[in-house]
């Protein structure tokens, strides 16, 4: 039973390039959380999403950020034209349709370096 | 909005002395609450986490925390750390489901205890 599945470990990138980031929930998750932690600080909710919708992107960067859950395949987080200060690790959660008195599953992240 | 406040940005120890670090939250309600761990380089773990119930709850590796309403916290606890315990600690709490929304499921963390257990 796998669990939640990121790749690449580690990705980087040149200013202006663009970050993709994959994420592949645990079986039978379809809801998927993804989370950024910048070096020195505890980790921040960026999106929430389920299959091929997005229910909560409060934590999301108005500007070159996007994230999708398609039908098919794994969640993708996108970072247009990156800058040194997207340099962090990505994590990406998920849970069960059903998530009442369980908790979310972790991946090992992305480790995101932006030269 | 909630927010968790974690006491100690980094704690060292001996091996073998007790732990307890601190972990406040504040959310007008009723709230799930964990704690997960990040070894060096690995995803994280979920130590313990309460829904209900019994106010003092076990973990994994000898772990436990005990939620206290009255003071809005939730302490981790272990009564003899290990070298093999030096990671990253993070508190986490989300509302409970019957809060409903789009918040729920969401965890909000603590800025993270770094814990460094000297042997």
């Amino acid at each position: 039973n796998a669990g939640v599945m990121q790749n690449p470990r580690h990705l980087v990138r040149r200013r202006g390039q663009e970050a993709r980031l994959r994420c592949s929930p645990m079986k039978g998750h379809s809801h998927v959380y993804w989370y950024r932690q910048l070096p020195e600080e505890g980790l921040k909710f960026m999106v929430y999403l389920q299959k091929e919708n997005i229910i909560d992107e409060s934590g999301m960067p108005k500007e070159r950020f996007s994230a999708e859950f398609p039908k098919e395949g794994p969640s993708i987080l996108r970072i247009q034209q990156v800058v040194r200060g997207d340099s962090a690790a990505y994590f990406c959660a998920s849970s069960p349709v059903r998530a009442l008195g369980t908790e979310a599953f972790f991946g090992q992240g992305t480790r995101l370096t932006v030269v | 909005a909630q927010s968790v406040s974690q006491h100690n940005h980094h704690v060292i120890l001996s091996e073998a002395a007790s732990l307890e670090l601190g972990c406040n939250y504040s959310y007008g309600g009723t709230v799930n609450l964990f704690w997960y761990v990040q070894y060096p380089g690995q995803h994280l773990q979920l130590l313990l986490k309460y829904f209900s119930g019994d106010p003092l709850v076990k973990g994994i590796k000898g772990f436990e925390a005990e939620f206290i309403k009255s003071k809005f916290s939730f302490n981790l606890r272990k009564p003899s750390v290990q070298w093999s315990d030096t990671a990253e600690y993070f508190c986490a709490v989300t509302p409970p489901h019957n809060a409903g929304g789009t918040s729920y499921g969401k965890l909000t963390f603590g800025q993270g205890t770094i814990l460094t257990v000297h042997p």
